[in-house]
């Protein structure tokens, strides 16, 4: 059974950091890209960040560029964010998705959400 | 940037509804359109992919359509279970994928 379970959110103050994972399990991870999506109080949805099977191609949302780091590390099936001088509008629950390339590319499973406040 | 519309934002049905949802894009997007639904509380579930194909595991009473800039996410007869904030999502700028802003669906 595939499983994605995120960890390390909490309560943060203004330009504080979280070091955020996402642990996987039930499928070879190395093989698929994934990525960062968040969900703000009440809002839609926010693609954050993604990074290929091997890690070698990495992209972010404009919003969060320059203080966000996406990695992986697949002897460990897991994927990270670290979230460097974090905002209140940082705050959101954020999620791990894995890429399934069928006839373009969707996300096919996501973890559970760890919520994120930054708030002094 | 392409940039997804859905409409409504939000609507009231009834248990065995047909209902619609439309999702509209910036610029053609070929069949590059997928459809998620969340329930509150949960992480969003694919639902649709590529337009039109069902993601495994969903309800046949779930169908989605179009191509090019409009597509549409169709319940028949909907169900309690059903009711959910449903998404759009484009993937034809793979891999930077964005969402439309979502339909609520509400029990009338």
């Amino acid at each position: 059974e595939v499983q994605l379970v995120e960890s390390g959110g909490g309560l943060v103050q203004p330009g504080g950091s979280l070091r955020l994972s996402c642990a996987a399990s039930g499928f070879t991870f190395s093989s698929y890209e994934m990525n960062w999506v968040r969900q703000a109080p009440g809002k839609g949805l926010e693609w954050v960040s993604y990074i290929s099977s091997s890690g070698s191609t990495i992209y972010y949302a404009d919003s969060v560029k320059g203080r966000f780091t996406i990695s992986r590390d697949n002897a460990k099936n897991s994927l990270y964010l670290q979230m460097n001088s974090l905002r209140a509008e940082d705050t959101a629950v954020y999620y791990c998705a894995r890429v399934q390339v069928a006839r373009g590319s969707n996300w096919d499973y996501w973890g559970q959400g760890t919520l994120v406040t930054v708030s002094s | 940037d392409i940039q997804m519309t859905q409409s409504p934002s939000s609507l009231s049905a009834s248990v065995g509804d047909r209902v619609t949802i439309t999702c509209r894009a910036s610029q053609s997007i070929s069949s590059y359109l997928n459809w998620y639904q969340q329930k509150a509380g949960k992480a969003p579930k694919l639902l649709i992919y590529a337009a039109s194909s069902l993601q495994s595991g969903v309800p046949s009473r779930f169908s989605g359509s179009g191509s090019g800039t409009d597509f549409t996410l169709t319940i028949n007869s909907l169900q309690p279970e059903d009711f959910a904030t449903y998404y759009c999502q484009q993937s034809y700028s793979n891999p930077l994928l964005t969402f439309g802003g979502g339909t609520k669906v509400e029990i009338k």
